[in-house]
This record gives structure tokens, C-alpha cells and sequence, in this order.
């Protein structure tokens, strides 16, 4: 479980306000993860990387951004053009051939 | 695209009982089919997973099926115990890149003693 960690683990936030989620992992995965995760609803995908410096937009992008500097780093910015961001945002990784995906403890970020 | 149902949304069963989630998908090209449990406040972990050339897979007391013709997959848990109650995740991969999934909205499960 500690091959992949998040932080912070809560995150509190004013409105207008950009915050940024740590993602690291030491697994040596090509691949890295974001996702959402709202009360009733599934894992929704926000971005994804496969190699270092290339990353591609998933199913709810809109408000978020990535980058992806290091094999071992991929951090999430939630903008303030994000209207709704309070939710639990889980970062995964995977081998890019096995098809498991590692997930992190996740962060919950509250907008207040 | 992809999309992923699952059903029931809620499921509670007695101590040793079975428990059955079934998942349907929408993408024939979809060849990877993982499910996840997690546990209240934890991460997802994977806890069986069956790919597309294959129609049964079994690990201990927990088993999946895949129909691929009906597009649709089962997760089998069997002589379920407390320490089974967690919300579990289906997914399917998006097309025929396995590493990509689509996941069903989960499925709460509670064994009640």
C-alpha cells in the first residue's frame, strides 16, 4: 500500500481559490491516474498519463489540469473555473501491461 | 463510449450466505474486467479481475463470470463473512486498452451476522 501516496489527505479550500493534490508513487509505473469519487457514483476518470510529458483528458476534465514532469509525480490542480469540486480524489497507477490499477489513499477536498 | 451499469446498488445478506453483482457493459471491444472493494474510508483495491478470452475465474471464495455475447460480468462471493461488507466496483476496460477503465457506480454490500 505505501508503493503510491496522496497528499494532503484533507484539504480545505475558499472559493476562487486554485489547490493542488499531490500524487507519488515508487512503484515504477509508466502509468498514472486521477479520479473523482462522489457519494453513489462511481470512479469517474479526470486526466491520464501513460509516459513522462504527455498526458490526456478523460471523462470530466473541465476545471482541472495536470502535469506530468516525473514517472514518480503526477499532481492535479483543481481550478476555480471547477464548479463543483468538493469530492474525494483518488490518483492510481499502473505497469501499462498488466491492467491492475494501484490506487493511493486518496484526498478529500471541501470547498468552503 | 463505454458505459458500465451495476446492480443491485444496495445488498444485504445474512453471514454465510451468497452474495452475486452483476455488471453489464457497452463497448464489445472492452477486454478487461476488474472489480474493486473498498472499504468505509479506504482506498480501492483489487480484488478479482477476468479478461476477454476467458469466462470464469475463481479465487477462493470469490469468483467472476463474463458472458460476452450479453455483455455482461458477475461477481460471486461465497459463505460471505462481516469482513466482506464493503462497496465493490466493476469496471471495464475502453476498447481493447486494457489499462483504461470505465467503472460502474458500486455496489454497497453489508453482512449482517
Amino acid at each position: 500500500d505505501g508503493g503510491i501516496t496522496q497528499s494532503p489527505k484533507y484539504l480545505f479550500r475558499k472559493e476562487g481559490q486554485n489547490v493542488t493534490l499531490s500524487c507519488e508513487q515508487n512503484l515504477n509505473h509508466d502509468a498514472m491516474y486521477w479520479y473523482r469519487q462522489d457519494p453513489g457514483q462511481g470512479l469517474r476518470l479526470i486526466y491520464y498519463s501513460q509516459i513522462v510529458n504527455d498526458f490526456q483528458k478523460g471523462d470530466i476534465a473541465e476545471g482541472y489540469s495536470v502535469s506530468r514532469e516525473k514517472k514518480e509525480s503526477f499532481p492535479l490542480t483543481v481550478t476555480s473555473a471547477q464548479k463543483n469540486p468538493t469530492a474525494f480524489y483518488l490518483c492510481a497507477s499502473s505497469t501499462g501491461t498488466s491492467g491492475e490499477q494501484f490506487f493511493g489513499p486518496g484526498t478529500r477536498l471541501t470547498v468552503l | 463510449g463505454e458505459n458500465v451499469e451495476q446492480h443491485p446498488s444496495t445488498l444485504s445478506v445474512q453471514e454465510g450466505d451468497s452474495a452475486v453483482i452483476k455488471c453489464t457493459y457497452s463497448d464489445s471491444a472492452s477486454n478487461y474486467f476488474p472489480w474493486y472493494k473498498q472499504e468505509l474510508g479506504k482506498r480501492p483495491q483489487l480484488i478479482i479481475d477476468i479478461r476477454s478470452n476467458v469466462g470464469e475465474k475463481k479465487d477462493q471464495r470469490i469468483a467472476v463470470t463474463l458472458n460476452k455475447t450479453a455483455k455482461h460480468f458477475s461477481l460471486h462471493i461465497t459463505e460471505t463473512q462481516p469482513e466482506d461488507s464493503a462497496v465493490y466496483f466493476c469496471a471495464a476496460s475502453r476498447g481493447n486498452y486494457g489499462q483504461n477503465f470505465v467503472f460502474g457506480p458500486g455496489t454497497r454490500l453489508s453482512v449482517l451476522p
